[in-house]
């Protein structure tokens, strides 16, 4: 049972657009900046959106990241099949003194 | 070339002892908060560890009192030093730098794993 609450599967197609849900608390989402992940198969995790909507540099701005109250949210626009992925919010708790992740949310693009 | 790799995994018997290393290039570990994040086989991520710049550390209750995290200057690399492992430490270990910058109200401010190593699997069975 993860901390934080996503959608466990997403579909769309190619060309579309999907946000993916991350629900937390107060004492994470509430209060400590989102970071989001991208996870290819076999690979190890990458960061997509941190400090809830910033990019990394050599990150498109076909992802985009928000935040408001409890819960953030990541958005993919312009869908490819290469976006296929498990995606993970994760933040601070300040209540577990520990970083938090969600549990996941396979992507799949068809 | 920014880069973080990991060794020392493997296979090992219940309630035995393990240490992973993870040697960095291309940025200075003293200098950033440094962390430890596994995954189980078909499962999600979940976070083991961090170590401040300033040497505080932090665990998640799953490792805490078996796990620890140290770093070495010299060799600019982290280390997990697991202690009495259990099967459900099966994993694979994924060694990851915390990202440092400066926020919109100007604070400097560490947030998101910005690099991560290529991770070292861990088998914990008889």
């Amino acid at each position: 049972q993860s901390v934080l609450t996503q959608p466990p599967s997403m579909s769309a197609a190619p060309g579309q657009k999907v946000t993916i849900s991350c629900s937390g608390s107060s004492s994470n989402i509430g209060n400590n900046y989102v970071s989001w992940y991208q996870q290819l198969p076999g690979t190890a995790p990458k960061l997509l959106i941190y400090d809830n909507n910033k990019r990394p540099s050599g990150i498109p701005d076909r992802f985009s990241g928000s935040q408001s109250g409890t819960s953030a949210t990541l958005g993919i626009t312009g869908l490819q099949t290469g976006d296929e992925a498990d995606y993970y919010c994760g933040t601070w708790d300040s209540s577990l003194s520990a970083v938090v992740f969600g549990g996941g949310t396979q992507l799949t693009v068809l | 070339e920014v880069q973080l790799v990991e060794s020392g995994g493997g296979l090992v018997q219940p309630g035995g002892s393990l240490r992973l290393s993870c040697a960095a290039s291309g940025f200075i570990v003293i200098n950033n908060y440094m962390s430890w994040v596994r995954q189980a086989p078909g499962k999600g991520l979940e976070w083991v560890s961090v170590i401040h710049s300033g040497d505080s550390t932090y665990y998640a209750d799953s490792v805490k009192g078996r796990f620890t995290i140290s770093r070495h200057t010299s060799k600019n690399a982290v280390y997990l030093q697991m202690n009495s492992l259990r099967p459900d430490d099966t994993a694979v270990y994924y060694c990851a730098r915390v990202k440092n910058y400066f926020d919109d109200s100007g604070f400097e401010t560490n947030d998101g794993f910005d690099i991560w190593g290529q991770g070292t699997m861990v088998t914990v069975s008889s």
